[in-house]
């Protein structure tokens, strides 16, 4: 079983539409959870990071995690073209006091907001 | 210049050839790391420097050679590659265990 699942898509939306974007994990150690967005020839970027279980929102995007099941969910409200992007989700795996992260990392899932 | 620089952006290169790519970090991070990313697959590590100290190599072949001079700057030296070697490789920094990653764009390397 791979650590990190994610649909690779692509999902195609029209706009305005409510989108939901997944990943489920296996390794019950991660507390940490990341969502980067990463735009057609440019690198990943920090777009939602919570601890533990529960909802975190920030303007149009929420993103929650179920430490229960190890399902973390992205959702973005009033979806743009300008979401059109991948979105990775990422666990990280430091280790105490180490002083550096390594991610985990989901396929990715190509989004496209049609307008 | 904010965040984490990559040069070149694009490189293409034979077999043979020996190239280098480079990274910058202007966000006084400790860490600093090269990823590589190909077409449907996750991102795979290759190497990660904590105070300019390399603490993780995932069995990444030879032919890729890390140097982390001080802790601003990153190298990732290429020789002998192969076609497969042909990827987004991406630098990335952080402070803290356990802390997001700041990426930079990428060196996007063709393989001839």
């Amino acid at each position: 079983q791979k650590e990190v699942e994610q649909d690779p898509g692509p999902l195609s939306v029209p706009e305005g539409a409510i989108v939901s974007l997944n990943c489920t994990y296996s390794n019950s150690a991660f507390q940490y959870f990341m969502w980067y967005r990463q735009y057609s020839r440019k690198g990943p970027e920090l777009l939602m990071y919570t601890y533990s279980s529960g909802n975190k929102e920030d303007g149009r995007f929420t993103a929650q995690v179920d430490k229960s099941s190890k399902y973390i969910s992205l959702f973005i409200r009033d979806s743009q073209p300008s979401d059109s992007a991948t979105y990775l989700c990422a666990m990280p795996e430091g280790g105490f006091l180490s002083g550096y992260s390594t991610l985990t990392f989901g396929k990715g899932t190509m989004l496209l907001v049609s307008p | 210049e904010t965040g984490v620089t990559q040069t070149p952006r694009h490189l293409v290169m034979g077999m043979t050839n020996k190239k280098s790519l480079k990274c910058e970090q202007h966000l006084g991070h400790n860490a600093m790391y090269w990823y590589k990313q190909s077409a449907k697959k996750p991102l795979e590590l290759m190497f990660v420097y904590s105070l300019e100290e390399r603490v993780e190599n995932n069995s990444v072949p030879s032919r890729f050679s890390p140097e982390c001079p001080n802790s601003s700057h990153l190298f990732l030296h290429l020789h002998t590659l192969q076609p497969e070697d042909s990827a987004l490789y991406l630098c990335a920094s952080s402070q803290e265990e356990e802390r997001p990653l700041t990426f930079g764009a990428g060196s996007r390397l063709t393989v001839l």
